[in-house]
């Protein structure tokens, strides 16, 4: 695996679900990244870990809760989700700050 | 009003037209600025990076950002099919590790 990846790349779950988004980067890089793309809006990002703390939460419900176990990894934890969470959530990592930040795929998330 | 503002497009244009890419911003703070090309069901992919004002070419691509105007470019020059995706402008302050995103512009290039 190159890059930066993400599991799964699709997924549907009820509101009353808990379900954990997985990204991991293979390019030894020191900062991640959450952000959610929804349809026709600017990417809003959501959490910032640099060495595995934490160091940005950009006002996001509690009911994501994002964990960085290493430096290669970066889960993102959902639970009693709402429909308007559906969205494109990216993870992706830097070497860094004011860096390229490498993107993966996305996962696409569809709350009933 | 928006940190960045965006056209969203889509903006169609015929193979071998030269592109023209645009943002505005408000923040002048802002010192880093970058384009993002996101293909259908990718992730986005730096295109171009540039530092403060000024241009930079790369291949067919010229970034060109006027700080004094809050404004900046992206051309492309011989557009091929395969440049057909989403434009997104991102720009940060000079410390910091906030991206701020444009909405982005959908751009068709049809043969």
């Amino acid at each position: 695996e190159t890059g930066v990846t993400q599991t799964p790349r699709h997924l549907v779950m009820g509101m009353t679900n808990k379900k954990s988004l997985k990204c991991e980067q293979h390019l030894g890089h020191n900062a991640m990244y959450w952000y959610k793309q929804s349809a026709k809006k600017p990417l809003e990002l959501m959490f910032v870990y640099s060495l595995e703390e934490r160091v940005e939460n950009n006002s996001v419900p509690s009911r994501f809760s994002p964990e960085c176990p290493n430096s290669s990894h970066l889960f993102l934890h959902l639970h009693t989700l709402q429909p308007e969470d559906s969205a494109l959530y990216l993870c992706a990592s830097s070497q860094g700050w004011n860096v390229e930040q490498f993107f993966g795929p996305g996962t696409r998330l569809t709350v009933l | 009003q928006k940190e960045v503002e965006q056209d969203p497009g889509p903006l169609s244009v015929p193979e071998g037209a030269i592109v023209s890419l645009n943002c505005t911003y408000s923040n002048s703070a802002f010192q880093y600025f970058m384009w993002y090309r996101q293909y259908s069901r990718k992730g986005p992919e730096l295109l171009m990076y540039t530092y403060s004002s000024g241009n930079k070419e790369d291949g067919r691509f010229t970034a060109q950002v006027d700080k004094s105007s809050k404004y900046i470019s992206l051309f492309i020059r011989d557009s091929q099919p395969s440049d057909s995706a989403t434009y997104l402008c991102a720009m940060n302050r000079e410390y910091g590790n906030k991206l701020v995103f444009g909405a982005g512009t959908i751009l068709r290039v049809k043969s």
